[in-house]
């Protein structure tokens, strides 16, 4: 089936740093991914909708300077968490849409836990 | 808005017992409902899906059926396997397949 990578799978850093979660998709062409927040013993929240060159659209209350998605190839988003701050640390999940299927055709990566000390 | 409200867990079981895990939506018009499992280090995959009232989803001994009526999607299985231990998540997906809607999932562990 289809795989979706991310990487780095976990990562620690200093308060007011940056952080770039890349997600890719490995063997297919997806022309949508989105990025989803899990919170412990939470659902999974949507963040953010990315298409292929185009501006993410994101969700209610999600600031988009904070969190910053590019989508500039059909195999690859990135998400890049601005100025990380010990609220911001979570689970990032990210899902890619391969081109030309139906609303169900999501894959998954692994998740990026983020601690921000 | 467009909601899914899944059992509470954690889930405890023996092998070769019966598994419901229960799972109500609240959607405005006609979703898609699904279920995803993550098994521990990995991704959330599909287990199945149903796309209109009455239709009945099935993957891996796993079943689930579009219940209009009573607005859920409860997972089944009829003999559950240490390997199926893992997190289970009801979702949901909007007329317009914009996204998916998750529950907050229910982990099952399942002891032989």
């Amino acid at each position: 089936g289809a795989v979706v990578s991310q990487h780095p799978s976990w990562v620690i850093c200093k308060s007011g740093t940056s952080v770039k979660i890349e997600c890719r998709s490995l063997d297919f062409q997806a022309t949508t991914m989105f990025w989803y927040r899990q919170f412990p013993k939470k659902s999974l929240m949507l963040m953010a909708t990315s298409n292929e060159g185009s501006k993410a659209t994101y969700e209610q209350g999600v600031e988009k300077d904070k969190f910053l998605i590019n989508h500039a190839s059909l195999t690859l988003s990135t998400l890049t968490v601005t100025s990380a701050h010990p609220e911001d640390s979570s689970f990032y999940i990210c899902s890619a849409s391969e081109a030309g299927g139906g609303r169900e055709t999501q894959y998954f990566g692994p998740g990026t836990r983020l601690l921000v000390l | 808005g467009n909601s899914v409200t899944q059992m509470e867990g954690p889930v405890t079981l023996s092998e070769e017992a019966f598994l419901t895990i229960n799972c109500t939506y609240t959607a405005t018009g006609y979703p898609s409902l699904f279920w995803y499992v993550q098994y521990p280090g990995e991704g959330l995959q599909l287990l199945l899906k149903a796309t209109k009232a009455d239709d009945k989803g099935s993957n891996k001994g796993f079943e689930a059926t579009y219940r209009k009526e009573t607005t859920s999607f409860h997972l089944e299985k009829g003999s559950v396997q240490v390997s199926d231990s893992a997190v289970y998540f009801c979702a949901l997906s909007d007329q317009a397949g914009t996204a998916l809607i998750f529950g907050k999932g229910t982990t099952l562990s399942v002891s032989s």
